[in-house]
């Protein structure tokens, strides 16, 4: 399965936009790139999902790179209630529907 | 739309004894998966279902651990005996299509002693 690399944390200020990379260099041409989030105590929630072009939805932006091997989760104005765990994760489009989860990057939001 | 449901939502247990944890997807979705969360290992895709049929259960952990999926409405995770090593969150989620996303449920905290 293809593999995705985050930043364990990254911080934020309230308002601010976040930032959010993924590296993922052995990503196959059929592979979705999509994006969930685990606030505390919760299950993953969906997030946005995109194949080669930016995609953007009304929680995120999806920015995917030209060479496809890296991705950037943009929250325009991040509030309180974004800290969580962000999960990169590549999803084969015409295989197995499996997710493979990593660690995922916690935000934390500061007010 | 209620969503993937899961129950029940705490359980609590002593080893040995049997548990079964349920899953209803949501109407019309053909995919159904089992995860489990812990603190050490993350989330662990255990198995999953197409068009209740299953495709991978590689990530079982032991033969203690079965699920089944008699019709698209509902699944069962089943560990007997259970062991406290056991212990986690189990997520049920579900998929309507190809490349599209998944719904979790609000998971099922176990606790074995």
């Amino acid at each position: 399965d293809a593999k995705t690399t985050q930043p364990n944390s990254m911080e934020s200020n309230e308002e601010e936009p976040v930032h959010l990379p993924c590296n993922h260099s052995t990503i196959s041409g059929t592979d979705y790139i999509h994006w969930y989030r685990q606030l505390p105590s919760q299950g993953p929630e969906y997030v946005i999902h995109g194949l080669t072009s930016n995609v953007n939805n009304r929680m995120a932006s999806l920015a995917i790179a030209e060479d496809r091997k890296s991705s950037t989760l943009i929250l325009h104005r991040a509030t309180l209630r974004d800290a969580a765990v962000y999960y990169c994760i590549l999803r084969d489009g015409w295989g197995t529907y499996k997710y493979i989860f990593g660690t995922g990057t916690r935000l934390k939001v500061l007010a | 739309d209620a969503g993937v449901i899961q129950s029940p939502r705490h359980e609590v247990t002593e080893m040995g004894q049997e548990v079964t944890l349920r899953c209803k997807p949501i109407s019309g979705h053909n995919s159904l998966f089992w995860y489990r969360q812990t603190m050490m290992r993350g989330l662990e895709l255990l198995i999953y279902f197409n068009n209740n049929v299953p495709i991978d259960d590689s990530g079982m952990p032991e033969d203690r651990f079965s699920a089944k999926m008699p019709n698209a409405s509902f699944s069962t995770l089943k560990i007997q005996p259970s062991e406290p090593r056991d212990s986690a969150v189990y997520f049920c989620a579900s998929s309507s299509r190809q490349g599209g996303g998944y719904t979790f449920g609000s998971g099922t905290r176990l606790t074995v002693v």
